[in-house]
C-alpha cells in the first residue's frame, strides 16, 4: 500500500515557464512533508518541506503548497532552469514515528528544455 | 559542518557473493541512520533504520542484514546476493528528535550482481 504517491512519472516544462509537481498522501497521520531533488548517481538533497500547520512555504524560486483536506501537496518551480531538470521525490513524517522515518513517493522525473 | 561518505561508489558482484557496504557520519553525535535502496526507475525503499548503537530496525524482509557496530557507522550486508538486490543503495542520516524531519543522504553505491 503506498502511504505516498506520485502519478506523474515525468514532467516536461520549457525553461522560464512554471512547473508543477504534485503528490498525495494516503494517512492521516502525516503532518510534516518534505521535497527531495536527486540527479542521476547521487543521493537526494533536501529542498524544502512544510509543516501541516501551514499551507505554503516559499524559497527563492520554490514553493510548496499543502491542501490537507485533499491530502495533497505540490511543488512550484518558478521560472523553471535547465539546472532543474532532476527526479523529484516527496516524503512524508509523523510525529508518531519513531526514528523520524520518511515515507517516500515515487518521483517525478522533470525535465527543463531550454 | 557534517559529512557522510559511502563506500565503495560502485560494485559488481555475482550471484550468490556475499555483499559489505559501509556507511559513516562525521561531525554529528548519535545520529538517526538509515538505509534506502532506489531500483532501476523506481522511488526510495528503506530497507533498515537505527537510532543507537546495536539497534536495527527492518522495514523490508529479505536477504540483507544491517548492523551498527560505532555510533557513526552504519553496514549493510548479504550472506548471498540475489539478481534483484541490484540497484542503488543509499544511507542518510537525521538528528535524533529533530522536528524537522529532515535526512541527509550520502552519494551512494551502485551494486549490480551479475
Amino acid at each position: 500500500d503506498q502511504q505516498v504517491k506520485q502519478n506523474s512519472p515525468s514532467l516536461s516544462v520549457q525553461e522560464g515557464r512554471i512547473s508543477i509537481l504534485n503528490c498525495d498522501y494516503t494517512n492521516s497521520m502525516f503532518d510534516y512533508f518534505l521535497w527531495y531533488k536527486k540527479y542521476p548517481a547521487e543521493g537526494p538533497t533536501f529542498l524544502i518541506s512544510i509543516s501541516s500547520i501551514k499551507d505554503k512555504n516559499e524559497d527563492g524560486r520554490f514553493t510548496v503548497f499543502l491542501n490537507k483536506s485533499a491530502k495533497h501537496l505540490s511543488l512550484h518551480i518558478v521560472p523553471s532552469q535547465p539546472g532543474d531538470s532532476a527526479v523529484y521525490f516527496c516524503a512524508a513524517s509523523g510525529i508518531y514515528n519513531a526514528g523520524n522515518m520518511l515515507t517516500f513517493g515515487g518521483g517525478t522525473r522533470l525535465m527543463v528544455k531550454p | 559542518s557534517q559529512t557522510i561518505h559511502q563506500w565503495p561508489a560502485t560494485l559488481v558482484q555475482p550471484v550468490g557473493s556475499p555483499l559489505s557496504l559501509e556507511c559513516t557520519v562525521e561531525g554529528t553525535s548519535n545520529p538517526n541512520l538509515y538505509w534506502y535502496r532506489q531500483a532501476a526507475g523506481r522511488g526510495l525503499q528503506l530497507l533498515f533504520y537505527s537510532v543507537g548503537i546495536g539497534q536495527i530496525s527492518s522495514e523490508v524482509p529479505q536477504n540483507l542484514s544491517a548492523s551498527r557496530p560505532q555510533d557513526r557507522q552504519f553496514i549493510l550486508s548479504s550472506k548471498k546476493l540475489l539478481l534483484s538486490d541490484s540497484g542503488f543503495y543509499l544511507c542518510a542520516w537525521s538528528v535524533r528528535g529533530d522536528t524537522s524531519y529532515e535526512q541527509y543522504f550520502g552519494p551512494g553505491t551502485r551494486l549490480t550482481v551479475t
